[in-house]
């Protein structure tokens, strides 16, 4: 099993260009997360999936948009790239069926930098 | 909003040293995790805990509930223990939605 994995590992961007984060589990999880990382910071809640075929909205959430295309899928999408989105982008997964909180399995993350 | 502290920020040990790594909350919780995260910056869990100690291997993780603190020990460091240890708040409910310290970063040297 290959858990949760990103594609691509890095990117540069210049400012108002486009891009799709993908993520990708295949644990049968029903919950996934992005998330970013930035220094001195927790990682914070981008958005969430707690199932197949809804999104919500994270702690921030603005300039990012998501996709659940199917249980293992799970894209995030900037539409137009700003310097303050350079971070480094996490996607999780969970499976909440087993209790009322479970462990999150984290992808390998996505250093991505907006010149 | 600071829903929650971790300290130190940063720990150097020598290898063998006890380490101890705080955690402070100041909202009730249904749980908290303990997560690491390597230098090259893989994260991966810990421990998941709502009440008293949980073991493995030569980790230990504490949580009170009532004091609102956890604290997570190494016993016999080793420099490969090096790496962020973050712990993160569980508000438990049906997104399984995590709050996350800043993260503490542990050098052990030999």
């Amino acid at each position: 099993n290959a858990g949760v994995t990103q594609t691509p590992k890095f990117q540069v961007l210049k400012t108002g260009q486009s891009m799709t984060l993908q993520c990708a589990q295949d644990m049968n999880h029903n919950s996934m997360y992005w998330y970013r990382q930035d220094p001195g910071m927790g990682l914070r809640l981008i958005y969430y999936s707690a199932s197949e075929g809804t999104t919500d909205k994270g702690e921030v959430p603005n300039g990012y948009n998501v996709s659940r295309l199917n249980k293992r899928e799970f894209s995030l999408r900037l539409e137009s790239a700003a310097p303050s989105q350079t971070s480094v982008y996490f996607c999780a997964s969970s499976e909440l069926a087993r209790g009322p909180y479970n462990e999150q399995f984290f992808g390998p993350g996505t250093r991505l930098t907006v010149l | 909003k600071n829903e929650v502290e971790q300290s130190p920020q940063n720990l150097t040990a020598q290898e063998g040293e006890f380490i101890t790594i705080n955690c402070s909350y100041s909202v009730g919780i249904s749980a908290l995790h303990w997560l690491q995260q390597h230098p090259g910056g893989g994260i991966v869990s810990l421990f998941m805990l709502s009440s008293g100690k949980k073991k493995h291997g030569r980790l230990i993780a504490t949580i009170n509930i009532q004091e609102k603190h956890s604290s997570l020990h190494i016993t016999a460091s080793h420099p490969r223990d090096s790496a962020v240890y973050i712990c993160a708040l569980d508000y438990g409910g049906a997104t399984n939605k995590l709050i996350f310290g800043t993260g503490t970063l542990l050098a052990v040297q030999p």
